[in-house]
């Protein structure tokens, strides 16, 4: 099995762009679709980016995912940055039947 | 709507057993994969389980091979997990989640809210 390896935490300012980095240890990002969790404190965790670019209906266009090949890593980006938006991300992707999280980046907005 | 709702979680002995259940609504059961995660308090999430839509194919994180056991009744919209020789490690919030209608168990879509086990003396 592969890692996903995630940066620890992130901070930013309201308003401004954010990007959360994930990657894969081993085998190639591009072969299995990657996604993106929001999970605020005391929540369970909603998807706001599936099959590494597509967003489902109700996250708002603020949030953005892509694959970078050359690094063999996703991303996800958040624009416009809004204190509600703090919370911890988390990516996933799979290997065969297995699920692979990555550790998780708290986001912090101040 | 599309509801997962966990029960069962509680205090448990170390060696002791627990049966998780996760009642589902609002889409069809039968056509999808179903899920356990879990998050130990403070951590991140941790996939436990998955099982196929008819339940012929299980898979499991190798640190509970042979001590949990993943089912479903497709009559009953009802997914569980059993868990047996219970460990201090096994301490988290247990989550039910749906995984996806096709061959492979992509990713999960939805998430049930949790039911928390806690495994100590």
């Amino acid at each position: 099995n592969f890692m996903l390896t995630q940066p620890h935490s992130v901070s930013e300012s309201p308003g401004k762009t954010v990007t959360i980095s994930c990657t894969r240890s081993s085998g190639t990002i591009a072969n299995n679709y990657v996604q993106w969790y929001q999970q605020r404190p005391g929540s369970a965790p909603t998807t706001v980016i599936y099959e590494d670019n597509q967003r489902p209906s109700g996250v708002p266009d603020r949030f953005s995912g892509s694959i970078d090949r050359s690094s063999n890593s996703a991303s996800l980006t958040i624009s416009g940055l809004r204190t509600e938006d703090e919370a911890d991300y988390y990516c996933q992707s799979y290997d065969n039947y297995n699920w692979v999280f990555g550790g998780g980046t708290k986001l912090t907005v101040v | 709507e599309v509801q997962l709702v966990e029960s069962g979680g509680g205090l448990v002995q170390p060696g002791g057993s627990l049966r998780l259940s996760c009642a589902v609504s609002g889409f069809t059961f039968s056509s999808y994969w179903m899920s356990w995660v879990r998050q130990a308090p403070g951590k991140g999430l941790e996939w436990v389980a998955n099982i196929k839509q008819d339940g012929s194919e299980k898979y499991y994180v190798d640190s509970i091979k042979g001590r949990f056991t993943i089912s479903r009744d497709n009559a009953k919209n009802s997914l569980s997990l059993q868990m047996n020789s219970l460990r201090a490690e096994d301490t988290a919030i247990y989550y039910c989640a749906r995984g996806g209608s096709g061959r492979l168990p992509v990713s999960p879509d939805f998430w049930g809210q949790g039911t928390l086990v806690t495994v100590s003396s």
